[in-house]
């Protein structure tokens, strides 16, 4: 089983729309959870980790579930500019990153 | 945070060369990673480099092929031995930085094209 997994998309969404990424995780011990953000032909940047109690910044609202080992972000009223790959990445307890596979996001004029 | 100064950005080899990449931090770190990123494929772990020590390679890694050299704690570079067309895709140094959620930073990227 994958240290990772979230759905890869793509998910094509219209200017100003909400849109939800999902991750699960398979490590329990995990200790801390974040999403990075992958335009094409560039590194991954860090986009903002994921708390327990949910933080949001912005646009962008990150939520964890410890107990079902969820990992979500939500983008409410997406712009062109959001229009990337979203990593979902894992730190284990031997400080050893996880990534996910990806969603990729095309937000459409 | 870290900046991470990669190089070289790209480059297109001959089957059965090999190339060095080159990662440079801004401040000093304990440790140092290597991945791989296959076109469409999120990030693959190949080893870690840690200063004074041999690098510790991933399960499908091996220091023949990718041997690792870490002579203090702002540099590391990374050779992709007798390579294959197999061997193209991007590779990435990363470092774990931050004072509280320590989170991973990352070069620019090598673009590598073996044929």
């Amino acid at each position: 089983r994958k240290e990772v997994e979230q759905d890869p998309g793509p998910f094509n969404v219209p200017e100003g729309a909400t849109v939800a990424f999902n991750c699960t995780y398979s490590n329990s011990a995990s200790q801390s959870f974040f999403w990075y953000r992958q335009d094409c032909r560039k590194e991954p940047k860090l986009l903002m980790s994921v708390y327990s109690s949910g933080n949001e910044d912005g646009r962008f609202t990150a939520q964890l579930n410890r107990a079902s080992q969820y990992i979500s972000l939500l983008i409410r009223d997406s712009k062109l500019s959001d229009s990337a790959t979203y990593l979902c990445v894992v730190k284990n307890t031997g400080n050893q990153f996880y990534f996910g596979t990806g969603t990729s996001l095309t937000v459409i004029p | 945070s870290a900046v991470i100064s990669q190089k070289p950005s790209r480059d297109i080899c001959q089957r059965g060369t090999s190339l060095t990449i080159q990662c440079q931090v801004d401040s000093q770190v304990t440790m140092m990673f290597w991945y791989r990123q296959q076109p469409g494929q999120s990030l693959t772990l190949i080893a870690t480099a840690n200063q004074g020590s041999e690098a510790t390679y991933e399960s499908g890694f091996v220091i023949d092929k990718f041997p690792i050299s870490r002579p203090n704690l702002t540099f590391s570079t990374l050779t992709v031995s007798n390579m294959s067309p197999e061997d193209s895709s991007i590779y990435l140094c990363s470092v774990e930085a931050g004072l509280v959620n320590t989170e991973a930073f990352f070069g620019q990227g090598t673009r590598l094209t073996v044929v």
